[in-house]
């Protein structure tokens, strides 16, 4: 099983701040199948980036995600309001699929 | 647009069971891998089960394997959680999700499971 560590676990900071989130793996993710999620509270999550870089439809172009192998990152470069929320970050190339325990970006 | 509300969800004791459902519109639900995932009360996902297009592989996390069954009927625009020998840590919110492969990029809104006595 791929074991996914998210770091930090809570980011504070300000609107128009940027946030780097990293999501690091306990084996390499095979063809970087690495995807993003952002979960508002008492909503479902919903999908950022897959491939470890491409954005999904309709998401705006300050989010970024980076990285291959073990070792990704997300990338908020100007938090707006709607922003803060629980990033999670899950890698689906092999069974079982796995999620990070979750980066909460906060308000400071 | 597509649609995955789930149902099913409630109260149950310990060692019982309960079936949970997914109804699909706005797709070719067909086409989609199926996932159940599930997020424990202040708590982070987990991913729980997979079933393939036509039903003919599916997966399942460790800690459930043996007690959940996944299933889907492609005729009806389903998707199925059998859950049995439920325990107080299966208690979540059961998320219904979907994609064209293993990239969940779609979600329901959740059914909250509560397994206590």
């Amino acid at each position: 099983e791929i074991v996914l560590t998210q770091s930090p676990g809570t980011l504070s900071l300000s609107p128009g701040e940027r946030a780097t989130l990293s999501c690091r793996a306990s084996q390499t993710v095979r063809k970087n199948y690495l995807a993003w999620y952002q979960q508002k509270p008492g909503q479902a999550p919903s999908l950022l980036i897959y491939g470890a870089s491409i954005r999904a439809t309709g998401i705006p172009d300050r989010f970024s995600g980076s990285g291959s192998g073990t070792d990704f990152s997300l990338t908020i470069s100007r938090l707006e309001p709607e922003d803060f929320a629980v990033y999670y970050c899950q890698q689906y190339a092999d069974s079982p699929l796995t999620f990070g325990q979750g980066t909460k970006v906060e308000i400071k | 647009e597509v649609q995955l509300v789930e149902s099913g969800g409630g109260l149950v004791q310990p060692g019982g069971s309960l079936r949970l459902s997914c109804a699909a519109s706005g797709f070719t639900f067909s086409s989609y891998w199926m996932n159940w995932v599930r997020q424990a009360p202040g708590k982070g996902l987990e991913w729980v089960a997979n079933i393939k297009q036509d039903g003919s592989e599916k997966y399942y996390v460790d800690s459930v394997e043996g007690r959940f069954t996944i299933s889907r009927d492609n005729t009806k625009n389903s998707l199925y959680l059998q859950m049995n020998s439920l325990r107080v840590e299966d208690t979540a919110v059961y998320f219904c999700a979907g994609g064209e492969g293993w990239l969940v990029t779609s979600w329901g809104q959740g059914t909250l499971v509560t397994v206590s006595s």
